[in-house]
């Protein structure tokens, strides 16, 4: 069966800052995979998506950049961060055929 | 651009009692619409999957009804449980694309 792993679970970092959350999917190939952000109050924000290794589609421009090294492997970086990227960050990888969507556990990233 | 909206935004009922939550969107030609689960602090569980031919899918005391000629889907829970407690999401596909947009979510609280 596939999993999803999502890491760090938490993470409190300094305005300015870089910041990696990195996910993995197992028990699955060329999965389509994303980057969503959850802010109080309001929805699930697509941030990033790929299709591919290397290929990587931006939905909102932002201080955040994605890439992705290995087929099952999606990253999120930031060279500096912003009081405004604290959030609960949410990797998910979808079934082709179907386009159903599964969901990692989150990330809660609080900038200070 | 599809939109989902889902109201009430909470909903608190006793424990026994079927519900029924709403969902609804402005764009007609979706691939598939999708029911989510989230408990406080955990990332989004899936519930059920829709497919634009289906009209209605079923799992245990779930049952999610698709009606795209008038942009609804309702997610009806039988015998609530005070388990059932958690916030539903419900997302849709927009034309040509398997990309979900999601609603801002139902609060659900069971009381037993």
């Amino acid at each position: 069966s596939q999993t999803i792993h999502q890491w760090p679970a938490t993470l409190v970092q300094p305005v300015g800052s870089p910041l990696s959350l990195e996910c993995t999917v197992e028990g699955t190939s060329n999965p389509n995979l994303y980057w969503y952000r959850q802010a109080a109050g309001r929805g699930l924000q697509l941030l990033f998506y790929s299709v591919g290794i290397g290929q990587i589609s931006s939905e909102v421009p932002q201080n955040l950049s994605a890439s992705r090294p290995q087929d099952r492997q999606f990253i999120l970086s930031s060279k500096k961060l912003l009081l405004s990227d604290s959030g609960f960050y949410l990797c998910a990888w979808s079934v082709h055929e179907t386009g159903e969507l599964f969901f990692g556990e989150g990330s809660r990233l609080t900038v200070l | 651009k599809q939109e989902v909206t889902q109201i009430p935004a909470a909903l608190s009922v006793p424990e026994g009692e079927n519900l029924v939550l709403n969902c609804s969107f402005t764009d007609s030609a979706i691939y598939n619409l999708q029911w989510f689960r989230q408990d406080p602090g955990k990332g989004l569980t899936s519930l059920l999957l829709i497919q634009s031919s289906q009209r209605e899918q079923t799992s245990g005391r779930l049952n999610a009804s698709l009606d795209k000629s008038s942009g609804r889907s309702t997610l009806y829970i039988a015998a609530s449980q005070p388990g059932d407690s958690a916030t539903y999401l419900c997302a849709a596909s927009g034309a040509g694309s398997y990309q979900l947009t999601f609603g801002k979510g139902t609060k659900l609280s069971v009381i037993p």
